[in-house]
């Protein structure tokens, strides 16, 4: 079974400060995706990375794969309100003739005061 | 609405009941999947269809759970016999019709809140 460890698990910060969550596992995973869930809804991706190593900006939101795919960070610079939500990571292993299948987090429950 | 779509939005149950989730995937995907999320939880796996086919169902719980994608119309989740434990939001992913590539996404419905009474 592949595990994804995310950390912390809450965080509540204020108007303006950056964070960094993280996403781990021992597993080796063809790719990770990092999605974002609103309360009520389904979770919507933000960022899929593929390469070791490889760093993708997404405005505010910086997101870095491992260089072993075994983990990521997501950083947010100048978090503002609407960056409220719960930040889930996935990570995609195969499950036989090319077709795969998402593993992932529990999340980290992301608050930003105003 | 081009997206995948979840019904009910809310199903409530008394325990011993039967609970049906629908769910129409996005037009031209022909794979989906369930997954189950607890409060403060990520999402967990449950399984994954293709049109009449069941191609993983590694994550569903061996008893009173049963999952179907026919041919025509949605795919089901049947829990029968449900107790408390069975709270829950479902949510359904679709993908297109070569099933999920390593740099692909899914698209997930609104989900459907379960709550056993």
């Amino acid at each position: 079974t592949q595990l994804l460890e995310q950390s912390p698990q809450f965080l509540s910060i204020q108007e303006g400060e950056n964070l960094t969550v993280y996403c781990n596992s021992s597993s080796v995973f063809s790719s990770l995706q990092w999605y974002r869930q609103e309360p009520g809804e389904g979770p919507v991706l933000l960022v899929t990375v593929v390469t070791g190593g490889e760093v993708k900006k997404l405005k505010r939101l910086t997101f870095q794969f491992g260089d072993a795919r075994k983990d990521s960070s997501l950083h947010i610079t100048a978090a503002q309100p609407g960056d409220t939500g719960l930040y889930l990571c996935a990570g995609a292993a195969e499950v036989g003739a090319g077709s795969y299948q998402l593993t992932f987090g529990k999340g980290t429950k992301l608050s930003v005061i105003p | 609405n081009a997206g995948v779509m979840q019904n009910p939005r809310h199903l409530v149950r008394r325990r011993g009941q039967e609970a049906r989730l629908r769910c129409s995937p996005m037009k031209g995907h022909s794979h989906v999947y369930w997954y189950r999320q607890l409060p403060e939880e990520g999402l967990k796996f449950m399984v994954y269809l293709q049109k009449e086919n069941i191609i993983d169902e590694s994550g569903m719980p061996k008893e009173r759970f049963s999952a179907e994608f026919p041919k025509e119309g949605p795919s089901i989740l049947r829990i029968q016999q449900v107790v408390r434990g069975d709270s829950a939001a479902y949510f359904c992913a679709s993908s297109p019709s070569k099933g999920l590539r390593t740099n692909e996404k899914l698209f997930f419905g609104s989900g459907t809140q379960l709550s056993v009474l």
